[in-house]
């Protein structure tokens, strides 16, 4: 049972246009968001966050939304680099038994075009 | 000056082997990760340790076996490698909010 969902595993722009990233989750208990971002043979590196007490943060090029009532959150990125190519993971945490548990999306790569 | 280092960065040994897989971090973090990259690029925790206890264990088969001699470490150990176990594995480390992680170790068993 996948509680956090990426539908487009892959997803290509154009430099400078806008890229938007989409995230969907089943489980209300996640009250903490992340978005990560990896390159071939590397870990992810945290990108940005939000809290459930929020809809909205930004960060530079970088802006996440959460929509709650649809549990929905997007990553947006404007303008898009080549640079920003990678593979995005979206992640869900949740304060459960006293801890923080994170769960992870399946990951969209974004190919930027020059 | 790397937060969180594993090692190997590849590990490619035979069925019905043990390794393991070392991870150090220098951030100070309290809560460390075990996750695997499936093939189909699943990244699914494994374990979670905070200051050296078991808090998190995802049904991993009983091969595997973590270790944390300290706060700063977090061990990973599988017995008897079967080809299923072919995956990239991280470590990470958090305090609370977002997790650092490792570089990955590509383990391949044939």
């Amino acid at each position: 049972d996948q509680q956090v969902k990426q539908n487009s595993p892959s997803l290509s722009v154009q430099e400078g246009r806008i890229s938007i990233l989409n995230c969907d989750y089943t489980n209300s208990m996640f009250d903490y968001f992340l978005w990560y971002k990896k390159y071939p043979a590397e870990g992810p590196t945290f990108l940005i966050s939000i809290s459930s007490i929020k809809d909205k943060n930004e960060d530079g090029r970088f802006t996440v939304f959460l929509n709650k009532s649809a549990k929905h959150l997007s990553l947006h990125i404007v303008p898009s680099q080549p640079g920003d190519s990678a593979v995005y993971f979206c992640a869900a945490s949740a304060y459960s038994g006293g801890y923080q548990k994170v769960t992870f999306g399946t990951g969209t790569k974004l190919q930027v075009i020059p | 000056d790397t937060a969180v280092s594993q090692t190997p960065k590849y590990l490619v040994t035979q069925m019905g082997n043990d390794k393991s897989i070392k991870c150090e971090q220098n951030l100070g973090h309290d809560t460390m990760y075990w996750y695997k990259q499936d093939s189909k690029k699943f990244l699914k925790i494994m374990f979670s340790y905070n200051n050296k206890e078991l808090i998190i264990n995802e049904t991993v088969p009983n091969r595997f076996s973590p270790k944390s001699p300290d706060k700063a470490h977090l061990n990973l150990h599988i017995n008897s490698l079967e080809l299923g176990d072919s995956a990239v594995y991280f470590c990470a480390s958090s305090r609370g909010g977002e997790a650092f992680f490792g570089q990955g170790t590509r383990l391949t068993v044939v």
